[in-house]
């Protein structure tokens, strides 16, 4: 089972560059979402997705966007990388109600120099 | 809004000393709880949950139960394993649509042989 799959893995860029995070699911769930990690501060969510064609602002949403084109896949798309959005991402995807868990993948290491 | 504050780290205890990692939350309605466990370079996994008022969530030694009266969800395993060494994450779902979570700030354990 791969369940959820992150690509890449590492990435390095620098300001003003762009690029895209690849999310791949396998478990057929209708929810997607994507994270950031930063030290002492938890995940934090910056969209999601209910379903193929839907996405969602959530917490941190600015300097990002998404697209949801397939059911199994998840785009995270960074326009004009800053130093600021140095972080891990994780993407994550769930069946829809709230007593089922996500499911993670391994993360995205990006560093913006 | 919503919102879960765990005990702060870094937690370092010897090997086979009793673990307890502290969770409150804050919500409106009756939210799913969660733990999920980080592995160095390595996404979430869900470790266990509790999804009504006084369930106990189970696994691998470890339990926690949903005390609604205290609005606590309190990590706990009675003999811990250098295996354990990981982040810990509190989160909650359920009252925001979308099956979103809220994560606490997380808590590094280290367990010594």
């Amino acid at each position: 089972n791969a369940g959820v799959t992150q690509t890449p893995k590492f990435r390095v860029l620098k300001t003003g560059q762009s690029m895209t995070l690849l999310c791949a699911q396998d478990m057929n769930h209708e929810y997607m979402y994507w994270y950031r990690q930063d030290p002492g501060m938890g995940l934090r969510l910056i969209h999601y997705s209910v379903g193929e064609g839907t996405t969602a602002k959530g917490e941190v949403p600015d300097g990002y966007n998404v697209s949801r084109l397939k059911k199994q896949n998840f785009l995270l798309g960074l326009e004009s990388a800053a130093p600021s959005q140095t972080s891990v991402y994780f993407c994550a995807s769930s069946y829809p109600t709230a007593d089922q868990p996500q499911h993670f993948g391994d993360g995205t290491r990006l560093s913006i120099l | 809004g919503d919102s879960v504050t765990q005990m702060e780290g870094p937690v370092t205890l010897s090997e086979e000393a009793f673990l307890t990692i502290n969770c409150t939350y804050t919500a409106t309605g009756y939210p799913s709880l969660f733990w999920y466990v980080q592995y160095p370079g390595e996404g979430l996994q869900l470790l266990l949950k509790a999804t009504k008022a006084d369930d106990k969530g189970s696994n691998k030694g470890f339990e926690a139960t949903y005390r609604k009266e205290t609005t606590s969800f309190h990590l706990e395993k009675g003999s811990v394993q250098v295996s354990d060494s990981a982040v810990y994450f509190c989160a909650l779902s359920g009252s925001q649509g979308a099956q979103k979570l809220v994560f606490g700030q997380g808590t590094r354990l280290t367990i010594n042989p």
